[in-house]
């Protein structure tokens, strides 16, 4: 079973900043596989990268995505004050899905 | 406007059973896979089952398997979660996720409903 690792837990930044957050797989997998979602609090998750770097519908380009093998990266080029939220990567395979414990990115 | 809408939650006792559902609109709903996703109160997320867009193929987290199933009636957009043997830790917003047209990601999620074994 393959198990998703994100760092920071949290991170402290300020409106404007870059923020960058990981997501270590426990083994290599498929670029195609890789997913990242924000939540904001009492709402479902809304999605923002699939395929590692593809950006879903109607998502600010400032929303990034990069990686392959084990390591993969969301990037926020520019903090707004509606992107203060929690962040969760996600990974397909055998038939299940598999999500990471989250990053939560908070106002510094 | 595409969106999914839960319904079923409730307050069960241990060892009971409930049965959650899904009703998809403005999308073909039997042309995509469907899955369940839970979240614990101030936890992370878990994904529950997927169910392909026949209703021929379905999967469950280990945590779930032999007590769950998934199910679903393309003909009524619906997708359903039965759930029996709940415990304590099956506690949960449950939410409904429609599979991306490529790839392997979720694209819409449902408001949830929750539920609630104590």
């Amino acid at each position: 079973e393959i198990v998703l690792t994100q760092s920071p837990g949290t991170l402290s930044l300020s409106p404007g900043e870059r923020a960058t957050l990981s997501c270590r797989a426990s083994q290599s997998i498929s670029s195609t596989s890789l997913a990242w979602y924000q939540q904001k609090p009492g709402q479902p998750p809304r999605l923002l990268i699939y395929v590692a770097s593809n950006r879903a519908t109607g998502i600010p380009d400032r929303f990034s995505g990069s990686g392959s093998g084990t390591d993969f990266t969301l990037t926020i080029s520019r903090l707004e004050p509606e992107d203060f939220a929690m962040y969760y990567c996600q990974h397909y395979g055998r038939s299940s899905y598999t999500f990471g414990q989250g990053t939560k990115v908070e106002i510094k | 406007e595409v969106q999914l809408v839960e319904s079923g939650g409730g307050v069960v006792q241990p060892g009971g059973s409930l049965r959650l559902s899904c009703v998809g609109s403005g999308f073909d709903f039997d042309d995509f896979n469907m899955n369940w996703v839970r979240q614990a109160p101030g936890k992370g997320l878990e994904w529950v089952s997927l169910i392909s867009w026949d209703g021929g193929g379905t999967h469950y987290a280990d945590s779930v398997k032999g007590r769950f199933t998934i199910s679903r009636d393309n003909s009524k957009n619906s997708l359903y979660l039965q759930m029996n043997s709940l415990r304590a830790e099956d506690t949960a917003f449950y939410y409904c996720t429609k599979d991306i047209a490529w790839g392997d990601a979720f694209d819409i999620w449902g408001q949830g409903t929750v539920v609630t074994v104590s």
